[in-house]
């Protein structure tokens, strides 16, 4: 069965400092990733996704940059934090439909 | 643009009784809706989905309704237990193209 994986759980980060949170699925090959933040009053906003190796679409202009390098590792990174990165990112994979969420990333830039 | 909107930030049913969570869309393209539930501090969970062929779909307790001339699909939950309190997030996406959501709605079930 599939399965994802995301960490970490918390992480809390000064204003300035780089981000990197890791994502990786298991049990599929070539799927869709996804990287979504729920942020307060916000719901859940899109912020890329990716249809292959190196394929990365970014949907909101921002902060934060993404990267495919393997099939099933997708990676959320920023060079410098701001505050109003603070939120709960969660990445997902989808063939086909329906999207299947990991637990997600609590992240508090202070 | 907010082409998935719930309307109700929140809403409170007695437990036994129907939770109806509502959910309007602007994109006539939309093929494809689902509802997904979420509890604090973990990923959401998928519940339900239907396709624009359909008007109706059931699963249990839970069932989707869809109106397209209307731009609208609500889920219905009967009967409503303590463990229905959550985020309900309604989705959209045109097949094989990146699914949109709602900004949610907070179900109570009250005892």
């Amino acid at each position: 069965s599939q399965t994802i994986h995301q960490w970490p759980a918390t992480l809390v980060q000064p204003v300035g400092s780089p981000l990197s949170l890791e994502c990786t699925v298991e049990g599929t090959s070539n799927p869709n990733l996804y990287w979504y933040r729920q942020a307060a009053g916000r719901g859940l906003q899109l912020l890329f996704y990716s249809v292959g190796i190196g394929q990365i679409s970014s949907e909101v202009p921002q902060n934060l940059s993404a990267s495919r390098p393997q099939d099933r590792q997708f990676i959320l990174s920023s060079k410098k934090l701001l505050l109003s990165d603070s939120g709960f990112y969660l990445c997902a994979w989808s063939i086909n439909s329906p999207l299947h969420f990991g637990n997600g990333t609590r992240l508090t830039v202070t | 643009d907010q082409q998935v909107k719930q309307n109700s930030p929140s809403l409170s049913v007695q437990e036994g009784r129907i939770s109806i969570l509502n959910c309007d869309y602007t994109n006539s393209m939309f093929d494809y809706f689902l509802w997904y539930k979420k509890y604090p501090a973990e990923g959401p969970t998928f519940l339900i989905s239907i396709s624009s062929i359909k008007d109706k779909n059931e699963d249990g307790r839970f069932t989707v309704f869809l109106n397209k001339s209307a731009k609208h699909l609500s889920l219905h939950i009967v009967p409503s237990q303590p463990g229905d309190s959550a985020v309900y997030f309604c989705a959209a996406s045109r097949r094989d193209d990146k699914i949109i959501f709602g900004k949610g709605t907070r179900l109570h079930i009250l005892p």
